[in-house]
């Protein structure tokens, strides 16, 4: 089956507490993404990356890395967590012009 | 810059009703247009993808058209049922290739028995 996996899926952490929210896909799809999702903010993109060993900044980068060592893999780390950090998050695949994937989000909540 | 605007933000029918769900991007230049459904607090569900080249998507009793050059798409459900209650969101893609979505700002669905 055609997939997207994050985890955790929920998370509640402390201000400054190093963290990462994994994710992965099984299409072989060369691009990957992070999207945060804030009420009346709706869906923003964090980070892209295009294939292995190529990453670039979405529209809110700021407080967050990634990487893209393995096709399938593309890690979210926050090394800092602050409570502006509090969000849904998602991470997506797609192949080019093709259909997006989507993970089940992960509810971070940062106090 | 994309920018993505769907209307009615919010819409509550009775049960059995056609309704349709309006979508405009205002960057015609797209490679395709995605329908997406989410219910409260959870993730995105894929409805329907058109490609640039097609003018519509069927799947079930879900109807997409997509118009480039008006900058318009229309998501049509007919029958509606209690379980089609959900935020629809459309999206296109943006940055000049296919590695970003634009989102709507969605339109949250009710559907009463």
């Amino acid at each position: 089956e055609a997939q997207v996996t994050q985890n955790p899926r929920y998370l509640i952490t402390v201000t400054g507490k190093k963290l990462t929210v994994t994710c992965s896909q099984n299409m072989n799809h060369e691009y990957m993404s992070w999207y945060r999702q804030d009420p009346g903010l709706g869906l923003r993109q964090i980070y892209y990356s295009m294939n292995v060993e190529v990453t670039d900044k979405g529209d809110v980068p700021e407080g967050y890395k990634v990487s893209r060592k393995e096709k399938r893999n593309f890690p979210l780390i926050l090394e800092s967590p602050s409570p502006n950090q509090t969000s849904l998050y998602f991470c997506a695949s797609n192949a080019g012009a093709g259909e997006q994937y989507f993970g089940p989000g992960t509810r971070l909540t940062v106090t | 810059k994309q920018e993505v605007t769907q209307i009615p933000a919010a819409l509550s029918v009775p049960e059995g009703e056609n309704l349709v769900l309006n979508c405009s991007f205002t960057d015609s230049a797209i490679y395709n247009l995605q329908w997406f459904r989410q219910d409260p607090g959870k993730g995105l569900t894929s409805l329907l993808l058109i490609q640039s080249s097609q003018r519509e998507q069927t799947s079930g009793r879900l109807n997409a058209s997509l118009d480039k050059s008006s900058g318009r798409s229309t998501l049509y459900i007919a029958a509606s049922q209690p379980g089609d209650s959900a935020t629809y969101l459309c999206a296109v893609p943006g940055g000049g290739g296919f590695q970003k979505l634009v989102f709507g700002t969605g339109t949250r669905l009710l559907v009463s028995p």
